[in-house]
């Protein structure tokens, strides 16, 4: 299996912009993970999915935020519209049975917001 | 908030020396894993220890947890220079896996 697999690796735009992330995760993995990872906070669990539904979106920090999964191969987190304090790496993780197997992470997305 | 806290943030041996990494953390876990990210790529999981166990080895890698305390250490033996990277732990509680702010080890050749 290629591991978890994010797109694109790097995207720069500019504020007020909508953002998409994408994530294709292990196959047969059950649990998909969206974090954010910055200097100031560190990596903050946004939303996850199991069995493609949304269980915890709590960590969304505003409705400008959303995440989906149409099915279980892939999923999206969208910004919209985006603002600099966006900028961040964006991680998608997928594990096969939850939290209390191993996370398996993407190389993540580097999102810079002008 | 983070219910991990990793001790010391930052790190740095020489090749061949032991690295010694702890975690802190609040409250009742179900496990502790153990993390490693090297610069500008993903995390890759190390070794996970549930709540009922005290010990686990991985190769050069060994994990302690005393949930008395609510601490964890991830002791790497041997270090190489490959072994640069950050380290962080997870705690999960619930339905949550929380990072830690992570350790920067750096390993002098």
């Amino acid at each position: 299996d290629a591991g978890v697999i994010q797109s694109p690796r790097h995207e720069v735009t500019e504020m007020g912009q909508e953002v998409t992330l994408r994530c294709k995760p292990i196959s047969g993995h059950d649990y998909l993970f969206w974090y954010r990872q910055t200097m100031m906070r560190g990596l903050e669990l946004l939303i996850y999915f199991n069995n493609n539904v949304p269980i915890d979106d709590s960590g969304m920090p505003e409705d400008r935020f959303s995440a989906k999964m149409p099915n279980a191969s892939f999923s999206t987190l969208k910004i919209q519209p985006s603002e600099p304090r966006d900028s961040a790496v964006y991680f998608c993780a997928s594990s096969r049975t939850g939290w209390g197997t191993e996370a398996f992470f993407g190389q993540g997305t580097r999102l810079t917001v002008v | 908030s983070q219910q991990g806290e990793e001790d010391p943030q930052a790190l740095s041996i020489q090749e061949g020396e032991n690295a010694t990494m702890n975690c802190s953390y609040k409250t009742s876990i179900n496990n502790l894993q153990w993390y490693r990210q090297n610069s500008g790529r993903g995390l890759v999981h190390l070794i996970l220890i549930r709540s009922n166990e005290r010990e686990k080895h991985s190769g050069r890698l060994r994990v302690t947890l005393d949930t008395s305390k609510k601490s964890s250490s991830l002791l790497i033996t041997a270090s190489r220079a490959a072994d640069t990277a950050s380290y962080f732990c997870a705690t999960n509680a619930g339905n949550m896996l929380t990072f830690g702010g992570g350790t920067r080890l750096m390993v002098k050749p």
